[in-house]
């Protein structure tokens, strides 16, 4: 079975200082990788995923993410933290055709923005 | 092109009672799912629909929670003599199966049940 592991439960950050939030799956086969931002009590916005290709993937809002196999990570990263940035962050990989059709995620990490 | 709907955004109910949320997919989406969401943790996947179908169900889907997709576009999900551990945020998300981003899954702003 797959799984998410998100190591940071807090981070804190300056406004326009750099974030990186970290990701560790675990999956049998090629992952279908995930990040999606929550707003308090709001639902999930997609941010990038990974599929195939190329390692280094574009998102929203100025968000990137790299995916390194030999490190089963999909760790996501931002230049400059803007205050709208704080909010809830889940990495997710999915499992799709003949192992089921799901996404399982992390516990999440909460970026608080410090102007 | 509007993104997944959902109702109630929030309802609060006497433990016992039974409650019902809905679902409307992003429009011609074929893959509709359910997820729970408690405080201070990621979603958990409830259940998957391809069009009419429930094709899979977690553990985490006792007897007293049902969901249907009668007609392959809205949902709904039913919860009957609600628990206090039923409070949670219940998300719906959908996708397009047989599209070059058919493993994407777009949510919607969710619906949050409490239990008194």
């Amino acid at each position: 079975a797959q799984s998410v592991t998100q190591p940071d439960i807090h981070i804190t950050v300056s406004e326009g200082a750099s974030l990186e939030l970290r990701c560790n799956y675990s999956y049998g086969a090629t992952p279908y990788l995930f990040w999606y931002v929550q707003s308090p009590g709001q639902g999930l916005q997609l941010l990038l995923k990974y599929f195939s290709g190329d390692t280094l993937v574009q998102g929203i809002k100025g968000f990137e993410a790299e995916f390194k196999r030999s490190q089963s990570s999909f760790n996501l990263r931002k230049p400059s933290v803007h205050w709208s940035d704080a909010a809830e962050y889940f990495c997710a990989v999915g499992a799709f055709g003949a192992a089921g059709n799901k996404l399982t995620f992390g516990g999440g990490t909460r970026v608080l923005v410090k102007p | 092109d509007t993104g997944v709907s959902q109702d109630p955004r929030h309802k609060i109910t006497k433990r016992g009672q039974n409650v019902t949320f809905r679902c409307d997919p992003i429009s011609e989406h074929n893959r509709l799912y359910w997820y729970r969401q408690t405080l201070g943790q990621g979603p958990e996947f409830l259940t998957y629909f391809q069009n009419e179908a429930q094709l899979e169900k977690s553990r985490l889907l006792s007897d007293r929670f049902s969901a249907e997709r009668p007609k392959g576009s809205f949902s709904t999900l039913e919860i009957q003599r609600t628990e206090q551990g039923d409070s949670a945020m219940y998300l719906c998300a959908s996708s397009l199966d047989g599209s070059s981003s058919g493993n994407t899954i777009y949510f919607g702003e969710g619906s949050w049940l409490t239990v008194v």
